[in-house]
């Protein structure tokens, strides 16, 4: 079946704008991540949903950064006023219930570049 | 705050050779730790989970081994082929509070040569 999908593949913007990243997870999958990964940083929890809700959001870096999930499917990712330091990968995972035995399944990833 | 440390960072090796990859983390309070594989430009790929009652978990070629207690995971990897070449990942999910985020770590860049 189909794997979890990201949107757009490669994103390259000028700092200051605004940019929306979207996710579709695997289909029937109530939970939600959002991961970045930097270079050199490693990979950091951003936020997470259960169906629509999203009941952590301790990862996100900055009031700049907000998520938002509809129809306990697709997600966006919105970054307000890009800085050249949210240069990074965007990685979203889904699993199938909340549970924390779960595997999360991670997309390919959107690689933002912010000029 | 959890904190987990891989090592090496990077490691080379001829085809054919066994190999292990460590993993430690500072927080023993943990659900499960999983091991990951990234191909370049590409997302990631769950190789092993192992629950926090668990000792060790096998698939294919693969062995991961969890020592809750000591903070640590090995994984281990049987006769080693070029198709092998990749980042592997350590991951822990922490118990308790609110996180439920995976935190991971840096990574092990893995070459195998032909």
């Amino acid at each position: 079946g189909a794997g979890v999908s990201q949107s757009p593949s490669n994103k390259v913007t000028e700092k200051g704008k605004d940019v929306e990243l979207r996710c579709d997870p695997i289909s029937g999958h109530t939970a939600l991540y959002w991961y970045r990964q930097s270079l050199g940083q490693g990979l950091e929890f951003l936020i997470y949903f259960q169906g629509n809700s999203a009941p952590d959001k301790s990862g996100l870096p900055s009031d700049r950064f907000s998520a938002e999930r509809t129809g306990g499917s697709v997600s966006t990712l919105t970054i307000q006023r890009t800085q050249q330091e949210d240069s990074a990968v965007y990685l979203c995972a889904s699993s199938l219930v909340r549970s924390r035995a779960d595997t999360q399944y991670f997309g390919p990833g959107t690689r933002l570049t912010v000029l | 705050k959890q904190e987990v440390t891989q090592i090496p960072a990077a490691l080379s090796v001829p085809e054919g050779e066994n190999l292990v990859l460590n993993c430690s983390f500072t927080d023993s309070a943990i659900y499960n730790l999983q091991w990951f594989r990234q191909d370049p430009g590409k997302g990631l790929t769950s190789l092993l989970l192992i629950q926090s009652s668990q000792r060790e978990q096998t698939s294919g070629r693969l062995n991961a081994s969890l020592d809750k207690s000591s903070g640590r995971s090995t994984l281990y990897i049987a006769a080693s082929q070029p198709g092998d070449s990749a980042t592997y990942l350590c991951a822990v999910r922490i118990a308790g509070g609110g996180a439920d985020g995976l935190t991971f770590g840096k990574g092990t860049h893995l070459i195998i040569q032909p």
